[in-house]
């Protein structure tokens, strides 16, 4: 079975903190992905990677940084955080050769006060 | 302007009925569309995937049929039970899309009652 974990299921940060999400994908897949969902908005994507050190901006990178140093494991990264950066934040991961299919991590709820 | 709209509205139905969602699309070239569940406070996970030259696929009590001329997608899940009761999302991929990128749907909200 594949897994996907995500470091934590609730955050609460402060306006201006730096924030670290951390996802770990255990089936030795190629791509990994960030998105945020939102109520009414659906799953938007942040950023892509498609292999270590590659990286890609999704629809709505701003504010977002992301860092893939080895292939299991994807950050991202919010700079300075601020209030409309709370959300859901989803990680997921896909093989490349069958890559159709993605495997999503639990969630990682973020407050920004 | 490109657009994947499923209905906002949750979806209520009786216990043995067939549910059937829908999801329709605009300025999109479809390379194939998924249907994924969602629990709350948990991830989406993969249901079925059609293509974009396929007319219905079939997965034990689900259906999905894909229409590429009126833009659209159904999701059917016959003999309904409560257990399937949540948030359905369909996630279409551009052919321009590449890496396997989805673009996701807001989803439809399912509640079977017994």
């Amino acid at each position: 079975d594949v897994k996907v974990t995500q470091s934590s299921r609730y955050l609460v940060k402060r306006t201006g903190e730096k924030v670290f999400l951390e996802c770990v994908q255990d089936m030795d897949h190629e791509n990994m992905f960030w998105y945020r969902q939102d109520p009414g908005l659906g799953l938007r994507l942040i950023y892509f990677s498609y292999d270590v050190k590659m990286k890609e901006k999704g629809d709505i990178p701003e504010g977002y940084s992301v860092s893939r140093e080895k292939k299991e494991r994807f950050s991202l990264i919010l700079e300075s955080a601020s209030t409309n950066q709370t959300s859901m934040y989803l990680c997921a991961s896909s093989d490349l050769a069958g890559g159709e299919t993605q495997y999503f991590g639990p969630g990682t709820r973020l407050l920004v006060l | 302007s490109q657009k994947i709209e499923q209905n906002s509205e949750a979806l209520n139905i009786q216990e043995g009925k067939t549910a059937t969602l829908t999801c329709n699309y605009t300025n999109y070239s479809p390379a194939y569309l998924q249907w994924y569940r969602q629990d709350p406070g948990r991830g989406p996970v993969f249901l079925l995937l059609i293509r974009e030259n396929e007319k219905e696929k079939r997965k034990e009590r689900l259906k999905v049929t894909f229409d590429t001329t009126l833009k659209q997608s159904l999701f059917h899940i016959t003999a309904s039970q409560p257990a399937d009761s949540a948030t359905y999302l369909c996630a279409l991929a551009p052919i321009s899309g590449g890496y396997n990128k989805l673009i996701f749907g807001a989803g439809t909200r399912l509640a079977v009652h017994p």
